[in-house]
């Protein structure tokens, strides 16, 4: 079966800690996957993506995350988080067969920052 | 360039009642997807149109339905709603074959079925 699974669904850290998010993924969907984040009643928004290449990608505000195949992983790191960082994020990957690039979604992992 | 963009934002309907949500994708993106995301879940794939056509459905009845219009706006219907149907509706755009691989999402319509 197409799954994604994060294995925590919540994280607290402090400010200014370091903070890794799992993401495991089934050998059945497609390797383009995806983090997305979504802050409190407002929808999805991308983070970071792997398509291709370089199997470390990053984001603009210091998040990145590395593609592991023999691991079949997508880890979201950050070495220093911030309060404004307090959101849900989710790990997707497409979904092979059917729709062109449907989204299989983790469960989501709430990360909060506490001051 | 504007972005995807849904309406309503809020909708309250009582069990049995039909409803339309509408979702306008980014510019120049051809292919328009549907999520629905219960509280506490991450999205569920519901259905996709590109070219005006379903292509490719999820694990959703048929009383689910959609149309997408010429200029690649869309709608989502779901009749005979059902108190499980409330949840937060996404809509999410992109570009099919021109690399297309990546879906940008709105802000979502939040529906409640009392």
């Amino acid at each position: 079966a197409q799954s994604v699974t994060q294995l925590d669904s919540q994280v607290p850290v402090f400010e200014e800690a370091p903070v890794e998010l799992r993401c495991n993924y089934s050998s059945s969907v497609s390797v383009y996957l995806f983090w997305y984040v979504q802050y409190p009643n407002q929808g999805l928004q991308l983070l970071l993506k792997y398509l291709s290449g370089s199997t470390l990608v990053k984001s603009i505000n210091g998040f990145e995350a590395e593609f592991n195949k023999s691991q079949t992983s997508f880890h979201l790191r950050k070495p220093s988080v911030h309060i404004s960082d307090t959101a849900e994020y989710f790990c997707a990957a497409h979904g092979s067969g059917g729709a062109t690039n449907k989204l299989i979604f983790g469960t989501g992992t709430l990360l909060a920052v506490q001051p | 360039e504007t972005g995807v963009t849904q309406s309503p934002t809020h909708l309250i309907k009582t069990r049995g009642q039909q409803v339309t949500l509408r979702c306008s994708s980014q510019s120049g993106h051809n292919t328009v997807s549907w999520y629905q995301q219960a509280l506490g879940q991450g999205p569920q794939f519901i259905f996709q149109y590109y070219r005006e056509e379903e292509n490719g459905r999820g694990n959703f009845p048929p009383r689910f339905s959609g149309l997408q219009f010429p200029n690649y706006s869309s709608e989502l219907n779901v009749n005979a709603l059902e108190l499980d149907d409330s949840a937060l509706y996404l809509c999410a755009s992109s570009l099919v074959g021109g690399g297309g691989e990546t879906q940008y999402f709105g802000p979502g319509t939040r529906l409640l079925v009392l």
